[in-house]
């Protein structure tokens, strides 16, 4: 058990709509960072927030976004769902910078 | 950002020592170097990190050439568990991240 939890653990929407995912961090975490891992991605960095701030962005489409809350747990919301997001997105949590990470166990999303 | 370079696949014997290679030959002094690892159906699961020291924790030994330019993870006796995609990753960015590349699939013959 790596102390990061996300929820839920399965979802499957039709296309068009609009998913919130939510990721819990290790106590005392300040970072939180979310991934999606397709069948031809691989793992892919979407977007860091630290401490309530967004900090970084990686290939995050415009239909996505995300917010950190003042108990440091993060919400992922994916919207205008299309078949190609289909994919398992992962979240990590890590003190700082170089220390080292902690996934979730992730959220498996279908949209059908 | 620097870049990893890792064999595709490996195999290893059961209780044997497993030896996974890694090459940053563009490594700058403050890159830290880590090693994930992700079981099927898993999140990646940490295992271990390094600046320049050899480091050893429970799970593995991380061995860094004195230049820097190379490291490699140890597995000390491979178990049918450590079965898994093992990723050498340099954080990067101004938030540190970690940027997957394709890894190395190890497979663990019993």
């Amino acid at each position: 058990d790596s102390g990061v939890t996300q929820t839920p653990k399965h979802l499957i929407t039709a296309t068009g709509q609009r998913v919130t995912l939510r990721c819990s961090p290790r106590s005392g975490d300040l970072s939180v960072y979310w991934y999606q891992q397709s069948l031809d991605q691989g793992l892919q960095f979407l977007i860091h927030y630290y401490n309530g701030e967004e900090r970084a962005k990686g290939n995050i489409l415009e239909r996505f976004s995300a917010q950190q809350f003042p108990d440091l747990h993060s919400e992922l919301n994916l919207s205008s769902l299309e078949l190609g997001d289909s994919a398992l997105y992962f979240c990590a949590s890590r003190k700082q910078g170089n220390t080292e990470a902690f996934f979730g166990q992730g959220t498996r999303l279908t949209v059908v | 950002d620097a870049k990893t370079t890792q064999p595709n696949s490996m195999e290893s014997n059961e209780e044997e020592p497993v030896h996974l290679p890694c090459n940053h030959s563009t490594i700058s002094g403050t890159d830290y170097i880590h090693w994930y690892r992700q079981l099927p159906s898993q999140g990646p699961e940490y295992v271990i990190h390094g600046l320049t020291s050899n480091v050893n924790n429970r799970m593995a030994s991380l061995a860094i050439a004195e230049d820097r330019k190379s490291s490699t993870l140890i597995l000390h006796r491979a178990t049918l568990r450590d079965a898994a995609v093992y990723y050498c990753i340099l954080p990067s960015g101004s938030a540190r991240q970690l940027t997957f590349g394709s890894g190395t699939q190890l497979t663990v013959l019993p």
